[in-house]
């Protein structure tokens, strides 16, 4: 079974519009991280924003907000106000801290976002 | 801080030829990441090390595939010897322990070497 599904591959939002990108996860371990990246057409992966497992509020960083809802297992980014330079790929990430694997980050198959005028 | 700094970053030889992927992690992270990216299985993880020491190379693909870490500050990736598939994106990172989580920190990753195979 998939750790981490991302069911959008594409999304298409306007300029100045907010947009969510789904993630779903699987794990049976109470304890785990989750993370976003950003990877621009450049390549490079950038971390955007982290939600644990125990957090009581969801995680925010600037225009970036996680959307974290623990019975459903998902852990939605939702961008604010969307610029041009937000067009990237972006991935969702776990590790479970009791598995044994809590070094390793499982990535999603990403979402490609394209930011339009 | 520089950051995670992976050399070359782009990489083309021919098959059969040996391949060094190369990367300084970010000062003071305890933990080193090899990942593979590709269009057709995204990303993978390879192997990771910590303090020096491999944890998990279970995702090596075959034993044409070896990494190495002599010391906190340099860990290597080679390929040999090198084959078309193993064209890809190779992407280092490293993450620093986080004891009151009991897990790692987010993971900061190198700009890349984009391996291809002829």
């Amino acid at each position: 079974a998939q750790k981490i599904t991302q069911t959008q591959p594409g999304m298409f939002v306007q300029e100045k519009e907010a947009v969510t990108l789904d993630c779903t996860y699987d794990t049976s371990d109470p304890s785990y991280g989750l993370f976003w990246y950003k990877q621009p057409s450049s390549g490079e992966m950038i971390f955007l924003i982290y939600q644990g497992s125990y957090d009581q509020q969801n995680a925010t960083e600037g225009r970036y907000s996680l959307n974290f809802q623990k019975a459903r297992k998902s852990a939605n980014l939702v961008i604010s106000a969307s610029q041009l330079g937000d067009s990237a790929m972006y991935f969702c990430a776990m590790r479970e801290v009791n598995t044994g694997t809590a070094s390793k980050l499982t990535f999603g198959t990403g979402t490609r976002l394209q930011v339009t005028l | 801080d520089a950051g995670v700094i992976q050399s070359p970053r782009h990489e083309v030889t021919e098959m059969g030829q040996e391949v060094t992927l190369r990367c300084k992690p970010i000062s003071g992270h305890d933990y080193l990441f090899w990942y593979r990216q590709t269009m057709m299985r995204g990303l993978e993880l390879l192997i990771y090390f910590n303090n020096n020491v491999p944890i998990d190379d279970s995702g090596m693909p075959e034993d044409r595939f070896s990494a190495k870490m002599p010391n906190a500050s340099f860990s290597t990736l080679k390929i040999q010897p090198s084959e078309p598939r193993d064209s890809a994106v190779y992407f280092c990172a490293s993450s620093l322990f986080n004891s009151a989580q009991s897990m790692n920190t987010e993971a900061f990753f190198g700009q890349g070497t984009r391996l291809t195979v002829v």
